[in-house]
């Protein structure tokens, strides 16, 4: 069974950093693609990075582009999202997503970016 | 950026019903590769988004088949034969073709 179980969120002050892990399990993480999508409490779904399978290839959307660096460790099957300069607009909950064409979904993890 | 458009917004719709909703690209999805990443996600409420359609008529395992997804280029549809109650939720859109990826602002599906 597929499982994708991020961690790492939690309560930030304006301009202070946070990692987000996300622990893949029951497939072999080392040939997929992965993405990080955030939604912001009650709003749609925003993406926000991917990382091909050996981490040559990264993109980022332009809100998050020079602030977050996507990443990942085959042996450890876990994917990275460290997280510098945060604000306010961050806040969401983060979603770890596998494959170019995403199916599976993690059950999210809660950054809440606030003085 | 590519811009994901979606139509309508909010689909009230009479259980047994159908129910369609557009989405729409700024730029064409067709990939270097001659694929289309175009996916259907729904999220239903309290709930992670969960994929239905992927390369844009690919319905996933275990998705009823009234669901069905068709378009091509930069106009996409998603089609619910007979709406359930349990098709209640919210729809996006979503590109991977393009290097950064795009979701649509998501339609919300409600029974009447």
């Amino acid at each position: 069974e597929v499982q994708l179980v991020e961690s790492g969120g939690g309560l930030v002050q304006p301009g202070g950093s946070l990692r987000l892990s996300c622990a893949a399990s029951g497939f072999t993480f080392s040939t997929y693609w992965m993405h990080w999508v955030r939604q912001t409490p009650g709003k749609g779904l925003v993406w926000v990075s991917r990382i091909n399978s050996d981490e040559s290839r990264t993109s980022y959307a332009d809100s998050v582009k020079g602030r977050f660096t996507i990443s990942r460790d085959n042996a450890k099957n876990t994917l990275y999202l460290q997280m510098n300069s945060l604000r306010a607009e961050d806040t969401a909950v983060y979603y770890c997503v596998r494959g170019l064409d995403p199916d599976y979904w993690g059950q999210g993890t809660l950054v809440t970016v606030s003085s | 950026d590519i811009v994901m458009t979606q139509s309508p917004l909010s689909l009230p719709v009479t259980l047994g019903q159908p129910a369609s909703i557009s989405c729409r690209s700024s730029q064409s999805l067709v990939h270097s590769d001659g694929n289309t990443y175009l996916n259907w996600l729904q999220q239903r409420p309290g709930q992670s988004p969960r994929r239905l359609i992927y390369k844009v008529s690919n319905r996933d395992s275990g998705v009823p088949d009234r669901f069905s997804g068709s378009g091509s280029g930069t106009d996409f549809t998603l089609k619910i034969s007979r709406v359930e109650a349990e098709d209640v939720g919210v729809y996006y859109c979503m590109q991977g073709t393009h290097s950064q990826g795009t979701f649509g602002q998501g339609t919300k599906v409600e029974i009447k």
